[in-house]
């Protein structure tokens, strides 16, 4: 299984400022995901980190707004730009060696912004 | 129709008794299936992978596949009190890598 370190593991934000959060997994993984989660919500994904070129959003989710790097098979960030109240929530990173294998998550930030 | 569909609970059942999970999902063509834990305020944890029909036991879990009738089921023996958390049911669709989640059933075990 794979060990994901994700960082910060909270913060508390003032709206309009952007946030960095940076994932880091212990082996090169095809796959890399960036999900979010609300309080008492399942997981939506934002998007797929893909190494080498622009991430794959998923709808209602854009750059501008949550732009993501991977430059190799083992890193990958998640930046909240602009942030806004409804931007808090839990952030979460996840990996997957190969397709129909299991996905792991890293510990998630949760993210305040006041 | 959402595609991935659990019952929210919560369910709720006493200290070493059975709980049973269920998950329906829509994509025939799906091949492969998990079931994660998530303590409140932590991430998600693998419990199983399932990928043919039929049970595939780990200690006291066991999963449960059946694709004709689209349906994969948790069932947790002697369930603890340790076990209360929302377990996540999530299935791989035929086409593409992107896991899809149902919305999480909430177990509470009672002592």
């Amino acid at each position: 299984s794979a060990v994901i370190s994700q960082k910060p593991s909270r913060d508390i934000c003032q709206r309009g400022t952007s946030l960095t959060i940076q994932c880091q997994v212990d082996s090169q993984v095809t796959m890399m995901f960036w999900y979010r989660q609300q309080p008492g919500q399942s997981l939506t994904l934002i998007a797929t980190a893909n190494q080498g070129s622009e991430a794959t959003y998923e709808s209602g989710f854009v750059i501008d707004k949550f732009p993501i790097s991977r430059p190799n098979l083992t890193f990958s960030t998640l930046t909240v730009s602009n942030m806004s109240p409804e931007d808090s929530s839990i952030y979460l990173c996840s990996s997957r060696s190969t397709a129909n294998t299991e996905a792991f998550f890293g510990q998630g930030t949760r993210l305040t912004v006041v | 129709q959402k595609e991935v569909e659990q019952n929210s609970g919560p369910l709720s059942v006493p200290e070493g008794a059975i709980a049973s999970l269920n998950c329906t999902y829509s994509d025939r063509g799906s091949q492969s299936f998990f079931w994660y834990r998530q303590y409140s305020g932590k991430s998600p944890e693998l419990i199983m992978s399932i990928y043919s029909n039929g049970d595939k036991e780990d200690g006291r879990f066991t999963a449960q596949l059946n694709k004709a009738s689209q349906y994969v089921s948790l069932l947790i023996r002697d369930s603890q009190p340790s076990d209360s958390a929302t377990y996540l049911c999530a299935v791989n669709p035929q086409y593409g890598n992107k896991l899809v989640f149902g919305a999480g059933t909430i177990l509470r075990v009672k002592s």
